[in-house]
């Protein structure tokens, strides 16, 4: 299986400002043939499922603030919000699909208000 | 708006068995690939098991292998989860999950989930 890992495993972000999330995998999600990295962001609130953010690494789903953006490539990969709102309160967590359907997530970051 | 409903939750003892469904509503049941994901209490994701649109195609993950059945009615827009041999470390939050539309592997349609707690 892939193991994902991410860090840090929490953070605290004053409102306004940017806060980062770094995923890596065990190994490459990069598909050689077209090119693209099968990882996927998901935001999940307390007490609730969890909402596809961001897929291909960077593709924001339909409906999701572009302050959420997603960089990376290969093994290393990167959530950003560039301005963190009150309801941005969540666990994020990164998700490889390239071993699809065995799908596996990584552990998690709690993000917080400073 | 679509939607998925899970239910048949429940407290169950060790060994046990447990039956879970999903309704589909919202889209074509019948055109989408459909999981099971779950999280054990405070802890992160765990996928379980996939089905094909078409129920042809089956996977586990390794934990629930010959102990979890998936399976899926089409013409009832519900896919089920058959469980037996439950153990204490099956206890979770179980979620159906629908895979985006041309993106394999990836959950874009979330149910609000049904909680399995297994202990005597």
């Amino acid at each position: 299986d892939i193991v994902m890992t991410q860090s840090p495993d929490s953070l605290a972000v004053s409102l306004g400002e940017r806060a980062t999330i770094n995923c890596k995998s065990s190994q490459s999600v990069l598909y050689s043939s077209n090119n693209k990295n099968y990882l996927a962001w998901y935001q999940q609130k307390p007490g609730q499922p969890p909402k596809l953010l961001i897929y291909w690494a960077s593709t924001r789903e339909s409906g999701v603030p572009d302050r959420f953006s997603g960089s990376g490539s290969g093994t290393d990969f990167t959530l950003t919000i560039s301005s963190l709102q009150a309801e941005d309160v969540a666990v994020y967590y990164c998700q490889q699909y390239y071993s699809t359907p065995r799908i596996t997530f990584g552990p998690g970051t709690k993000v917080d208000i400073k | 708006e679509v939607q998925l409903v899970e239910s048949g939750g429940g407290l169950v003892q060790p060994g046990g068995s447990l039956r879970l469904s999903c309704a589909a509503s919202g889209f074509t049941f019948s055109s989408y690939e459909m999981n099971w994901v779950r999280q054990a209490p405070g802890k992160g994701l765990e996928w379980v098991s996939y089905i094909s649109s078409s129920g042809s195609t089956i996977y586990y993950a390794d934990s629930v292998k010959g102990r979890f059945t998936i399976s899926r009615d089409n013409a009832k827009n519900s896919l089920y989860l058959q469980m037996n041999s439950l153990r204490a470390e099956d206890t979770a939050v179980y979620y159906c999950a629908r895979d985006l539309p041309m993106v394999r592997g990836v959950v874009d349609v979330w149910g609000k989930g049904t909680t399995v707690t297994v202990s005597s």
